[in-house]
């Protein structure tokens, strides 16, 4: 049964606009939530995270925003750049632990 | 700083075949960390190194796979034998320390592509 679930595969947007990738999760026992960002070929790189008791963390472009009572968790991109098209992947830690469980990815494609 | 080295990038055998891959974390990284990634899914962890010794493998098939970081440095992933269904990316990450209550970010290496014939 998937923890962290990415129910959109994919998502197109125009540069200059915004992207908007969604993360639902199941239990409300997780205290670390990240994103990372993965370009074919490479391993995926740290992006931005948020803890559990946080509802919002910025930084530059991308804004993370934590609904604890949604279980849900949600990556702004503003303004997209063609460069931020990847995959990206939502992760959650557990309890001090280090071990990561990444939800399936959304593949983001920003159009000039 | 060097990132997390990975050999070798691409790998193809036939099944019952063994395998082995290579790990160098980023100096000073006292966590290792192997994943496997099945295309289409996210990253899964196998097996978690704090410096020599396992903090966590529950999830890597003890039957088939082994893991070891002798030195607390580098690290070898090997699968013996392989199986179809161990085609994946399998990806080296390291961090800081442990624990880092999840604010110390993995650094991932770019990974070994395993194809099984």
């Amino acid at each position: 049964d998937q923890q962290v679930k990415q129910n959109s595969p994919s998502l197109s947007v125009q540069e200059g606009r915004i992207s908007i990738l969604n993360c639902d999760y199941t239990n409300s026992m997780f205290d670390y939530f990240l994103w990372y960002k993965k370009y074919p070929a490479e391993g995926p790189t740290f992006l931005i995270s948020i803890s559990s008791i946080k509802d919002k963390n910025e930084d530059g472009r991308f804004t993370v925003f934590l609904n604890k009572s949604a279980k849900h968790l949600s990556l702004h991109i503003v303004p997209s750049q063609p460069g931020d098209s990847a995959v990206y992947f939502c992760a959650v830690t557990q309890g001090g632990s280090e071990k990561l469980v990444f939800g399936k990815g959304t593949k983001l494609t920003v159009n000039p | 700083e060097a990132g997390v080295a990975q050999s070798p990038r691409y790998k193809i055998i036939e099944k019952r075949q063994s395998v082995a891959f290579w790990c160098n974390p980023i100096s000073g990284h006292a966590t290792l960390y192997w994943y496997q990634q099945i295309l289409g899914q996210g990253p899964k962890l196998l097996i978690q190194f704090q410096n020599n010794g396992v903090v966590d493998d529950s999830q890597l098939p003890k039957d088939r796979f082994s893991a070891e970081r002798l030195k607390g440095v580098d690290s070898t992933l090997k699968i013996q034998p392989a199986k179809l269904e161990d085609s994946a990316v399998y990806l080296c990450a390291s961090s800081l320390d442990w624990p880092t209550a999840g604010n110390q970010p993995q650094h991932f290496g770019d990974g070994t592509r395993l194809s099984i014939l």
